[in-house]
Order: C-alpha cells, then sequence, then structure tokens
C-alpha cells in the first residue's frame, strides 16, 4: 500500500532564516506530487505541483520554491522565511486517477 | 482559488442524527467530485468520490449525491458521532487536469 510521509511534523524558524520541508512517497511510482498551504481555519491553496523529476509548477508567486530530485522525494524550501510564510504546509500525491491522497502535514510558525 | 480566504461554515448536528454537507461546484466541465475529511491537526483524509456519469454512491454510513442541473454535491453522513467532527472538504476535477478544485469547507461540530 502506499505512504506519504512528511517531516519535521512541526517547525518554529525566525523571519530570515531558511526553510526545507521534505515530503517521500512509498509504495507508487511516477505520482504527480502536490504542495498546499493551509491557514489556521481556512482552505486549502495550491503552491506547487509537479508531475515527474525536475518538472515543478508554480501556481502563486511566493516566496517559496520547490524540487523534485526523486521520483517519490519533494522538497518545499525557502531562502528567507517571511512572517506570512507561517501556516501547515501538506504534501499530496496522485496517481492514474484523479484522488490527492495527503500527508500528516508540516505546521510551520515564523517568529 | 477562491475558496482559501474564507472563513469555514459551521454545521452543528445532534450525535445520532444525519448530517447533510453541501458544496456548490463551479465548473460544468468538471467530471470527477472528491469529499474529503480533515481532523484538527492532520492531513485530508478521502472520504468518497463521484464520477460525474452517476448522480449517487453510497460508502460506508456515507453518501454522495451529485446534482449536475444545479452544479451542486452533497455529503450525507448516517447516525454521526462524535469521531465524525472534522472540517469536510469537497473538491472537483476536470478533464485530465491533475489539479483539484477546492471547496471552502464546512466544520462539523457534533452536539452530545
Amino acid at each position: 500500500s502506499q505512504t506519504i510521509h512528511q517531516w519535521p511534523a512541526t517547525l518554529v524558524q525566525p523571519v530570515g532564516s531558511p526553510l526545507s520541508l521534505e515530503c517521500t512517497v512509498e509504495g507508487t511510482s511516477n505520482p504527480n506530487l502536490y504542495w498546499y498551504r493551509q491557514a489556521a481555519g481556512r482552505g486549502l491553496q495550491l503552491l506547487f505541483y509537479s508531475v515527474g523529476i525536475g518538472q515543478i509548477s508554480s501556481e502563486v508567486p511566493q516566496n517559496l520554491s520547490a524540487s523534485r530530485p526523486q521520483d517519490r522525494q519533494f522538497i518545499l524550501s525557502s531562502k528567507k522565511l517571511l512572517l506570512s510564510d507561517s501556516g501547515f504546509y501538506l504534501c499530496a500525491w496522485g496517481g492514474g486517477v484523479k484522488t490527492q491522497y495527503f500527508g500528516p502535514g508540516t505546521r510551520l510558525l515564523v517568529l | 482559488g477562491e475558496s482559501v480566504g474564507l472563513h469555514l461554515p459551521t454545521l452543528s448536528v445532534q450525535e445520532g442524527d444525519n448530517s447533510i454537507i453541501n458544496c456548490a461546484y463551479s465548473n460544468s466541465a468538471s467530471d470527477y467530485f472528491i469529499w474529503y475529511k480533515q481532523e484538527s491537526g492532520k492531513g485530508p483524509q478521502f472520504i468518497i468520490d463521484i464520477r460525474s456519469n452517476m448522480d449517487k454512491r453510497q460508502g460506508q454510513r456515507v453518501t454522495v449525491l451529485l446534482n449536475k442541473t444545479v452544479k451542486h454535491l452533497s455529503l450525507q453522513i448516517a447516525a454521526t458521532q462524535p469521531g465524525d467532527s472534522a472540517v469536510y472538504f469537497c473538491a472537483e476535477n476536470k478533464d485530465s487536469n491533475y489539479q483539484l478544485i477546492w471547496g471552502a469547507g464546512t466544520k462539523l461540530i457534533i452536539k452530545p
């Protein structure tokens, strides 16, 4: 069966510091991968998606970037965090069907 | 999406009653719809899906209804339990696009 992992679960970072969040998927090959952000009590905002290694599409201009160095690895990064980058970051994968399956999320607090 | 900035509407239901959560979708060309459940502090969890060639699909204690005429989707939960407390999101997909269009979400509160 497929599983998706995200780490860390929570992160507190100072403004201006770098960020690296990692997501890995097991049990599937060539998945579509997604990064979402969710503010408290709000809906899901798609940040990036990837249909293959090295292929990244960005949905909103922002202070973040994404990379896919391996088939089942998706990384969300920032060189300098802003206060507005705080939120709940969710990674998801999708296979041949259109359903997306989510990881446990990373709660990021930028102070 | 447009739902990102909206506060969540809330539905309060007595334990044991049936819950009906509604969603209006945006694109008449969408051909696939999904309901997700998100518990506090966790990622959304797939509940049930339906394709546009169907108007009803049943799972365990859940039923999804699709009305394409008015672009309306609903999730019915039978005999609501405390564990059903969560935020419920609908999502739609069109053609071969691998992105989902997300609804605003509804917070379901179970009254004892």
